[in-house]
């Protein structure tokens, strides 16, 4: 059974385009996150959602939206794209203990945008 | 093999030989540091965590050193196999529990 789950795999689209990109967790936990991965492979966290509410929100523009409709499901809004804004997409989620993010994240396979 | 995780990216082994991937991290008041793998096309799978309170932790055939003094911490992989071959990145949290992770290191195994 597939944890973290997101789709689509792979978004091409053209600059100025409204997309989003679906994320979903049957682990049950109750924090879930969205990373950006560059092209040099460095890992950025965007958000983070605990219980509906954003704990974490990083300076990312503001055309990214997190919204989650349920604690299984995380997804990534974005509108007006960009050519900066190709990269690759992580969700992940954990179990957060006593307030602390103790536990270990696990990650989908990643959504690849490219803004053509 | 050894890398010097930011300023050696790329840490090329043979096989059976052990590896070592290392980790500087800045803030000193993190507390809580992971090692991730990530395979190429796949996201970042754990691999072994430490807390500040430790300074050592074994899993199978992986060990996690936690240096707090110099803010270092490093990855062994003992027999390193083919299936080995990703890029590791390890990850730090604080108080604040943002997650931050390092630049990552490509570890390639050679037959």
């Amino acid at each position: 059974d597939t944890a973290v789950s997101q789709t689509p795999k792979y978004l091409v689209t053209q600059m100025g385009n409204d997309k989003s990109i679906k994320c979903e967790q049957n682990l049950g936990h109750d924090t879930m996150y969205w990373y950006k991965q560059d092209s040099k492979k460095f890992l950025k966290i965007m958000f983070s959602y605990n219980n509906k509410e954003l704990i974490i929100n990083e300076t990312v523009p503001n055309r990214f939206s997190p919204k989650s409709p349920d604690k299984a499901h995380l997804n990534l809004h974005i509108n007006s794209l960009e050519l900066g804004d190709s990269a690759v997409y992580f969700c992940a989620s954990s179990q957060v203990g006593s307030g602390r993010i103790y536990h270990e994240q696990f990650f989908g396979p990643g959504t690849r945008l490219t803004v053509l | 093999g050894e890398s010097v995780g930011l300023h050696l990216p790329t840490l090329s082994v043979q096989e059976g030989d052990n590896s070592i991937i290392n980790c500087a991290y800045s803030n000193s008041a993190s507390d809580y540091f992971i090692w991730y793998k990530q395979e190429s096309g796949k996201g970042p799978q754990f691999i072994i965590d430490i807390r500040s309170n430790m300074d050592k932790r074994q899993g199978q055939r992986v060990t996690v050193l936690l240096n707090k003094t110099v803010k270092h911490l490093s990855l062994q992989i003992a027999a390193t196999q083919p299936g080995d071959s990703a890029v590791y990145f390890c990850a730090e949290t604080s108080h604040n529990n943002d997650m931050r992770f390092g630049a990552g290191t490509r570890l390639t195994v050679k037959p």
